[in-house]
């Protein structure tokens, strides 16, 4: 167990909808990541936020938005969702910025299932 | 286009034996390497990580040997286990905190 909790498992939806996923970090965790699995392009880096901050983005959709709370918790939204945005969105937290060789921790997952 | 590209898709090894796994990358800015470990329903956990200026670590039957001027890095799985049985990814990390994974290698470790 790495300490990171991902909320729901799982979530079934259909086209055109909204869903948010939620992470909480480990304990002390400052910096929340967020990836998407998909079996065709791998595991792709979307966005991170360090103590409520954005500080690094990566291939994520406009569609797609998160935030991090003052209680370091983090949430990602999907809208508009579409049959490609099926995938596991993984959740990952670190100490601080990366700077150096900062661990990060991956949470179990959310496997979304748009029909 | 594939920041980090890694073969094989899938490998299997006898129980015992050595699994190779290796990553090529472009990008030369990049400055620090992990490689994950997942099993099935899991999360990705960091298995071992090097930076660009050392060219071989070791942790237990782990290790990383890294080639900078061929801008290629390989994970070692020594003495392979049927635990060992998961999918590995390598990783790159660029200006500090966005990673670029590999595209990941099914392990099979027969008994």
């Amino acid at each position: 167990d790495s300490g990171v909790t991902q909320t729901p498992k799982h979530l079934i939806t259909a086209t055109g909808q909204r869903v948010t996923l939620r992470c909480s970090p480990r304990s002390g965790d400052l910096s929340v990541y967020w990836y998407q699995q998909s079996l065709d392009q791998g595991l792709q880096f979307l966005i991170q936020y360090y103590n409520g901050e954005e500080r690094a983005k990566g291939n994520i959709l406009e569609r797609f938005s998160a935030q991090q709370f003052p209680d370091l918790h983090s949430e990602l939204n999907l809208s508009s969702l579409e049959l490609g945005d099926s995938a596991l969105y993984f959740c990952a937290s670190s100490l601080g910025l990366s700077g150096g060789t900062d661990t990060q921790y991956f949470g179990p997952g959310t496997r979304l299932t748009v029909l | 286009q594939q920041q980090v590209k890694q073969s094989p898709q899938s490998l299997i090894v006898q129980k015992g034996g050595i699994s190779i796994i290796n990553c090529a990358y472009e990008n030369t800015a990049f400055d620090y390497f992990p490689w994950y470990q997942q099993f099935p329903g899991k999360g990705p956990a960091l298995l071992i990580a090097i930076r660009p200026d050392v060219s071989e670590k070791k942790e237990g039957r782990f290790t990383i040997s890294f080639n900078k001027s061929a801008k290629q890095f390989s994970l070692h799985i020594m003495d392979s286990q049927p635990g060992d049985s998961a999918t590995y990814f390598c990783a790159a990390r660029y200006n500090f905190n966005k990673f670029y994974f590999g595209s990941g290698t099914k392990l099979n470790v027969k008994p």
